[in-house]
C-alpha cells in the first residue's frame, strides 16, 4: 500500500506570495493533519480534515487554511507569506482520527520564504 | 493542553549498545505515540501504545498511563537508528491532534 504522499518536497517563495501544498493519504485513511516543523516551536499541530470538514484546529492565523476533497487529498493554503513561515509542513493520515488510529507521516514539503 | 517532556535531549551511542529513551506527560494519555525522524525529515510511526509493552526487532516500547510516562528501549544500535525520537499525545482526547514532545536525538557512531 502507498504510503502518504506529500508534493512538491521543496519550494522557495518570496514574502507576500501564498503557496499551496498537497497531500495525499494511504488509501482508505479517512482523517488527514497537517503539522508545522521549524527549529525553534518543533512540531505543531495546523489542522485535522475528516470527510472534507475541518474538524480541529491549531493556534495559528487565519492565514494558513487547508481543505479536503472527496478522495480524502488535502491541500494547505497559505497566503501572504512570512519569512517566518519557512518550515518543514509534514502532512499525516489515519484511518478515522480517533484513539486506536495511528498517525501515518508523509515526507514532507520544505518550504523557504526569502 | 498536555506538556511533553523527552528526556536526554541528546544521546550518542557506539554501535551495538543499548539505550533508553523517556517521555512524561503532564496529564494522562490515552493514545500514545512513538516516532523516528530521519536525516532527511521523514517521521516514521514506531509504536502506538497507549499501555502496556510492545516490541518490534530491537525496539520496544512501555508506557504506564497512570504515572504518566512511556519509555523506548533501542537494543544493539544501528548507525541506521540514529535521527530525532518524538513522544506525541493527544490535546483534548482528539488523537489526530498530537502534541509532541522536543525529542531526543541520537547519533549512533561505528
Amino acid at each position: 500500500k502507498a504510503g502518504v504522499t506529500q508534493t512538491p518536497r521543496y519550494l522557495i517563495k518570496t514574502r507576500g506570495q501564498q503557496v499551496t501544498l498537497s497531500c495525499s493519504p494511504i488509501s482508505g485513511h479517512r482523517s488527514v493533519s497537517w503539522y508545522q516543523q521549524t527549529p525553534g516551536q518543533g512540531l505543531q499541530f495546523l489542522f485535522e480534515y475528516f470527510s472534507e470538514t475541518q474538524r480541529n484546529k491549531g493556534n495559528f492565523p487565519g492565514r494558513f487554511s487547508g481543505r479536503q476533497f472527496s478522495n480524502s487529498r488535502s491541500e494547505m493554503n497559505v497566503s501572504t507569506l512570512e519569512l517566518g513561515d519557512s518550515a518543514l509542513y509534514l502532512c499525516a493520515s489515519s484511518l478515522s482520527g480517533q484513539a486506536y488510529s495511528p498517525l501515518h507521516f508523509g515526507n514532507g514539503t520544505r518550504l523557504t520564504v526569502t | 493542553g498536555i506538556q511533553v517532556e523527552q528526556s536526554p535531549p541528546d544521546l550518542i551511542l557506539q554501535e551495538g549498545a543499548n539505550s533508553t529513551l523517556r517521555c512524561n506527560f503532564s496529564d494522562s494519555v490515552n493514545n500514545l505515540q512513538w516516532f523516528h525522524q530521519n536525516p532527511w525529515g521523514q517521521l516514521i510511526n514506531l509504536f502506538y501504545i497507549p499501555s502496556g509493552t510492545k516490541q518490534n526487532g530491537r525496539l520496544s516500547a512501555t508506557t504506564v498511563a497512570t504515572e504518566r510516562y512511556s519509555l523506548l528501549y533501542i537494543s544493539s544500535s544501528q548507525t541506521t537508528d540514529s535521527g530525532v525520537y518524538f513522544c506525541a499525545g493527544p490535546n483534548t482526547g482528539t488523537a489526530s491532534k498530537l502534541t509532541f514532545g522536543t525529542g531526543t536525538r541520537l547519533q549512533v557512531t561505528l
